[in-house]
């Protein structure tokens, strides 16, 4: 099956800092990546949807200077949240897609990023 | 802008049993696709089932099965023969054809008892 892994699984930085989360597709190539952002117990919101070689298209109310999207090659897709603050606590994951059509997106295992 | 509900913050069910989650979602569009995701409290996201909104015959993987009522724009889960790994939360969700973004309900904790 399709594998899509995250590193790191968690991060713990400090207030002002900035922090990247990786997203690869490790045996397929990624058309298409999604980053979503999961508070506890809450749904998945989609951040931004990012294709190789583009820019990422931002959904609305999402901060695109706080969250940088690089998608350098059809397997890999950063995340950086810069300058990163207490309420940029969260889980972060993303999702690859393979092709179109019905073909689904496959997710990564998520990475908690806690910022003190 | 589409939207998806799930109305249901909270279900149980007895293992064995049958339990049915339900989904409503909005849209004008007319070529879209659903699905219900699984998350355990791994937090990996599981696909469960899926559906293509231009068939009419629900979908059915297993245990699981799907009402879809495309002019009531409803999607419901059923669960049958419930077991205690089905414990999780759940969430529906729609999915355009054209841009490809997951649009996700609000969830569905699942708590299943022996």
């Amino acid at each position: 099956g399709a594998v899509v892994s995250q590193h790191p699984s968690w991060v713990i930085c400090k207030s002002g800092t900035s922090v990247k989360i990786e997203c690869r597709s490790l045996d397929f190539q990624a058309t298409t990546m999604f980053w979503y952002r999961q508070f506890p117990k809450q749904s998945l919101m989609l951040m931004a949807t990012s294709n190789e070689g583009s820019k990422a298209t931002y959904e609305q109310g999402v901060e695109k200077d706080k969250f940088l999207i690089n998608h350098a090659s059809l397997t890999l897709s950063t995340l950086t949240v810069t300058s990163a603050h207490p309420e940029d606590s969260s889980f972060y994951i993303c999702s690859a897609r393979r092709g179109r059509g019905i073909d689904e997106q496959y997710f990564g295992p998520g990475t908690r990023l806690t910022v003190t | 802008a589409q939207t998806v509900t799930q109305s249901q913050p909270e279900m149980s069910v007895q293992e064995a049993e049958t339990v049915t989650l339900s989904c409503t979602y909005d849209t004008s569009e007319s070529d879209y696709y659903l699905f219900w995701y699984k998350q355990p409290p791994s937090r990996q996201m599981i696909l469960v089932i899926r559906q293509e909104a231009y068939k009419q015959q629900n979908a059915t993987e297993n245990r699981f099965s799907v009402n879809f009522q495309k002019a009531a724009k409803s999607f419901s889960l059923k669960i049958s023969d419930s077991q205690l790994g089905d414990a999780a939360m759940y969430f529906c969700a729609y999915r355009s054809a054209g841009t490809g973004k997951l649009i996700f309900g609000q969830g569905t904790t699942l708590q299943v008892k022996p």
